[in-house]
């Protein structure tokens, strides 16, 4: 099993343009999550889901947008970038069942210039 | 709302040392209390987990005891190698997860550095 994997793995990208940052996971986990990472502020929340066709905003959803199509896929889309947004992306997911463990990917490094 | 603060670092350490990461938390209800481990370049894992109070978590030689009269959790092992050099992160879950859909909120984490 590849876990959860992201793609791509680094992006440069100027203010304005957009994106998106694909998460794939091969686990049949049910809960999947977008997170950022930035120094000092450890992990916060942007979006999750619960399941296939739901999302909901977590923590810091502002200039982000989601669509999980798939049960495996999770997209988070940046439409017009900013330099606040220059971050470590990071993927997770999880089994709605027990510990909640979450499995997290790689990660995505992104600068906005 | 549920918050969770880390012993500020960086922490450096020699091999063969002792090791404690404080982390304290404030939620309602009866959270599950996280530690996860990220090294270089890497996502993050899952070291070590307590579902209630008075509960031990365990794993790799470290430990941290879910402490509900004074909302702590810190992390411990009593003799670090070079190959635990990472950020440790800790983190809580509200209730047992069902209504909170295993969201996380994590403190800030603590890069440990350990020298040969």
């Amino acid at each position: 099993n590849a876990g959860v994997t992201q793609t791509p793995k680094f992006r440069v990208l100027k203010t304005g343009q957009s994106m998106t940052l694909l998460c794939a996971q091969d686990m049949n986990h049910e809960y999947m999550y977008w997170y950022r990472q930035d120094p000092g502020m450890g992990l916060r929340l942007i979006h999750y889901s619960v399941g296939e066709g739901t999302t909901a905003k977590g923590e810091v959803p502002d200039g982000y947008n989601v669509s999980r199509l798939k049960k495996q896929n999770f997209l988070l889309g940046l439409e017009s970038a900013a330099p606040s947004q220059t971050s470590v992306y990071f993927c997770a997911s999880s089994y709605p069942q027990g510990v909640y463990e979450q499995y997290f990917g790689p990660g995505t490094r992104l600068t906005v210039t | 709302g549920d918050s969770v603060t880390q012993m500020e670092g960086p922490v450096t350490l020699s091999e063969e040392a002792f090791l404690t990461i404080n982390c304290t938390y404030t939620a309602t209800g009866y959270p599950s209390l996280f530690w996860y481990v990220q090294y270089p370049g890497e996502g993050l894992q899952l070291l070590l987990k307590a579902t209630k109070a008075d509960d031990k978590g365990s794993n790799k030689g470290f430990e941290a005891t879910y402490r509900k009269e004074t909302t702590s959790f810190h992390l411990e092992k009593g003799s670090v190698q070079v190959s635990d050099s990472a950020v440790y992160f800790c983190a809580l879950m509200e209730s047992a997860g069902g209504t909170s859909y295993g969201k996380l909120t994590f403190g800030q984490g603590t890069i440990l550095t350990v020298h040969p």
